[in-house]
């Protein structure tokens, strides 16, 4: 079975500009949460979606968004990028998103922003 | 809300020798606990969880950590580490009962393992 599948893998972007994530879960995994990774911050809950709908949002600004489609894929957007958004963003799938599950991440998307 | 600690950032340890390496949390809710791996230029894979029952855990790779209520603590250890054992190890939790998956992580601590 294939494991999550985050594309692209890099991706270097100008202050102001828009970017979009995306992110395939696992097969039959119905939850998708997006985490952000730094060196000062550390692992951060960015969101969670699961049958569409977003279920737990982490405590980040508006200009971070996301969605999630029927096939269960997810895309997270970022709008007018800071310097600062500069990260690893990391997805994970699970089967229906209960607490105890596990998640599965995918390998990650590094964002530099100039 | 959760927070994790993971008291050292940094441990150096040489090949075949012994590694614990300790977290602490403070929640005012229970909550399940978690030890991922992150190798370099990689995702997180989970290594091992307590949800209930022995508070001894055992995970992959021979892993283990002790869960200690009184104390908060989740500390990971391994009897003899190799040089692959090399990444970085993060404690995280998460609320029972609470709606959906959002982990709460500790800082991280970066073993290395010397030959």
């Amino acid at each position: 079975k294939a494991g999550v599948t985050q594309t692209p893998r890099y991706l270097i972007k100008t202050r102001g500009q828009q970017v979009t994530l995306s992110c395939s879960p696992i097969s039959g995994h119905r939850s998708v949460s997006w985490y952000q990774q730094t060196p000062g911050q550390g692992l951060q809950f960015l969101f969670e979606y699961f049958s569409e709908t977003q279920r737990n949002k982490g405590n980040f600004p508006g200009r971070f968004s996301g969605r999630q489609f029927s096939n269960s894929r997810s895309e997270m957007n970022v709008s007018t990028l800071e310097l600062g958004d500069s990260a690893l963003y990391l997805c994970a799938s699970s089967l229906a998103g209960n607490y105890q599950e596990t998640q599965y991440f995918g390998p990650g998307t590094r964002l530099l922003v100039l | 809300a959760q927070s994790v600690t993971q008291l050292d950032s940094q441990v150096p340890v040489f090949e075949e020798a012994p590694v614990e390496l300790r977290c602490n949390y403070s929640s005012s809710v229970s909550v399940y606990l978690f030890w991922y791996v992150q190798y370099p230029n990689q995702g997180l894979q989970l290594l091992l969880k307590y949800l209930s029952g022995s508070t001894l855990v055992k995970g992959i790779n021979g892993f283990e950590a002790e869960f200690n209520k009184s104390q908060t603590s989740f500390h990971l250890r391994k009897p003899s580490v190799h040089i692959s054992d090399t990444a970085e190890y993060f404690c995280a939790v998460s609320p029972i009962r609470a709606a959906g998956n959002k982990l709460t992580f500790g800082g991280g601590t970066r073993v290395l393992v010397k030959p």
